[in-house]
């Protein structure tokens, strides 16, 4: 069982690039997210999404957008990629949205934008 | 103010200490509570959830005051593998039941 794997693991990017991190899970959860985690700010939400075909905004979702067209698959993108968004992203899932939900990791992608 | 605040250590314990970490958090709402472990460059997992009456987990216990609001995670008899940062997380029904990380405790046990 993989779980959740993202690629690429690690990624240099120029200012102003297009890029799209990927995430995939093959466990069937319903809900999946993406962080980033920079230092001294501890984990934050950029998007979400409770089901397939459904998405929310996080708590910093400026400059990135996400779609949701299956149960498995969440990608985010940074449009027009700038050097605050140098960080390191995680995307999650979890198999509901109540309260107790364990959310299950991925091994993260490390991005540089110089 | 952060919603979930941490001392971000770090904590050098010798092998075989005790160590408690607190957590403070300022949505009165919050209904679930949980300590994630991250290790270096890896990603987070749970390590444990908090329950109202406390729970205990081998040498790891939880323990939650929602009148303080403060969470506290203890270990005991500390092994070199428990060296990682903790991370205390909130869950908060009025924020759309969305996790809130706090900034982690990073344990370093020394031999």
């Amino acid at each position: 069982i993989a779980g959740i794997t993202q690629a690429p693991t690690s990624q240099i990017l120029a200012a102003g690039r297009r890029m799209t991190l990927r995430c995939t899970q093959d466990m069937r959860h319903n809900a999946m997210y993406w962080y980033r985690q920079d230092l001294g700010l501890g984990l934050r939400l950029i998007h979400y999404s409770n089901t397939a075909g459904t998405t929310g905004k996080g708590e910093v979702p400026d400059g990135y957008s996400v779609s949701r067209a299956n149960t498995d698959d969440f990608p985010l993108t940074l449009a027009s990629a700038v050097p605050s968004q140098t960080s390191v992203y995680f995307c999650a899932s979890s198999a509901g949205t109540g309260g107790r939900e364990t959310q299950y990791f991925g091994p993260g992608t490390r991005l540089l934008v110089l | 103010r952060k919603e979930v605040e941490q001392d971000p250590g770090p904590f050098n314990v010798p092998e075989g200490a005790t160590v408690a970490f607190n957590c403070t958090y300022s949505n009165s709402a919050s209904q679930s509570f949980f300590w994630y472990r991250q290790d270096c460059r890896k990603e987070p997992k749970l390590l444990m959830s908090v329950y109202s009456s406390g729970n205990e987990d081998g040498r790891f216990t939880a323990q939650l005051n929602r009148a303080s609001q403060y969470i506290s995670l203890l270990i005991r008899d500390s092994k070199l593998s428990d060296s990682a940062t903790y991370l205390c997380v909130v869950n908060s029904e009025n924020a759309g039941n969305m996790l809130t990380f706090g900034g982690g405790t990073r344990l370093m046990v020394k031999p």
